[in-house]
């Protein structure tokens, strides 16, 4: 069965901190990667979208992609208290199709 | 450009009650996906279909969930009848086939009584 793994927290990061948060797979031939970010009582928010090793850097995000590992993370710098949400990882494992398989989510707390 | 536009936004109804939810995706995307989401459950795909046909519905839970999307710009989910253990919010989303980047609707909150 595939599956997306991630740690349920919270994660307690102080203001201005980086937080780190991490996702592993278990389809190999998994293509496309995505992070979103939901806030308590909402939908939930594309923030991240990665498709080849390496790294992808968005303003404060940057999306970590390491296909032999199975390993996908989303880095915050500065973060913020506003950044304090659920962040669910995504991943597409192709085959054809645009279905995606969500992880659980990691509570991510910006502590003043 | 809306996005994915959902209705009703909330929904109250009592056991035994059909519930028909709505949703219209983006503008010239060609998937959609419907989802719901509990704390103990997370979030789980109902259906999906691509340029209007249903490709998996797997993620149904039983015969009493139904889905259709008779056009492009058009889709819903119809719970009959409906039970106190189907209280969730559920998520429709659309994606292009170019990306499959899925752009989630602001979500029906169900609750059966």
């Amino acid at each position: 069965q595939k599956e997306v793994e991630q740690n349920s927290g919270p994660l307690s990061v102080p203001e201005g901190a980086i937080a780190s948060l991490n996702c592993t797979y278990s389809d190999r031939v998994s293509q496309s990667f995505f992070w979103y970010r939901q806030y308590s009582g909402k939908s939930p928010e594309l923030i991240m979208s990665i498709y080849s090793n390496g790294d992808k850097e968005d303003g404060r995000f940057t999306a970590q992609l390491n296909k032999a590992s199975q390993y996908v993370s989303l880095l915050i710098r500065d973060s913020q208290p506003s950044d304090s949400a659920t962040y669910l990882c995504a991943v597409n494992s192709g085959g054809g199709g645009n279905k995606l398989t969500f992880g659980t989510g990691t509570q991510l707390k910006v502590e003043l | 450009d809306a996005g994915v536009i959902q209705s009703p936004r909330h929904e109250v109804t009592e056991m035994g009650q059909e519930v028909t939810l709505r949703c219209k995706p983006i503008s010239g995307h060609n998937s959609l996906f419907w989802y719901r989401q509990t704390m103990m459950r997370g979030l789980e795909l109902l259906i999906y279909f691509n340029n209007n046909v249903p490709i998996d519905d797997s993620g149904m839970p039983e015969d009493r969930f139904s889905a259709k999307m008779p056009n492009a710009s058009f889709s819903t989910l119809k719970i009959q009848p409906s039970e106190p253990r189907d209280s969730a919010v559920y998520f429709c989303a659309s994606s292009s086939d170019n990306y499959n980047e899925q752009f989630f609707g602001p979500g029906t909150r169900l609750t059966v009584l």
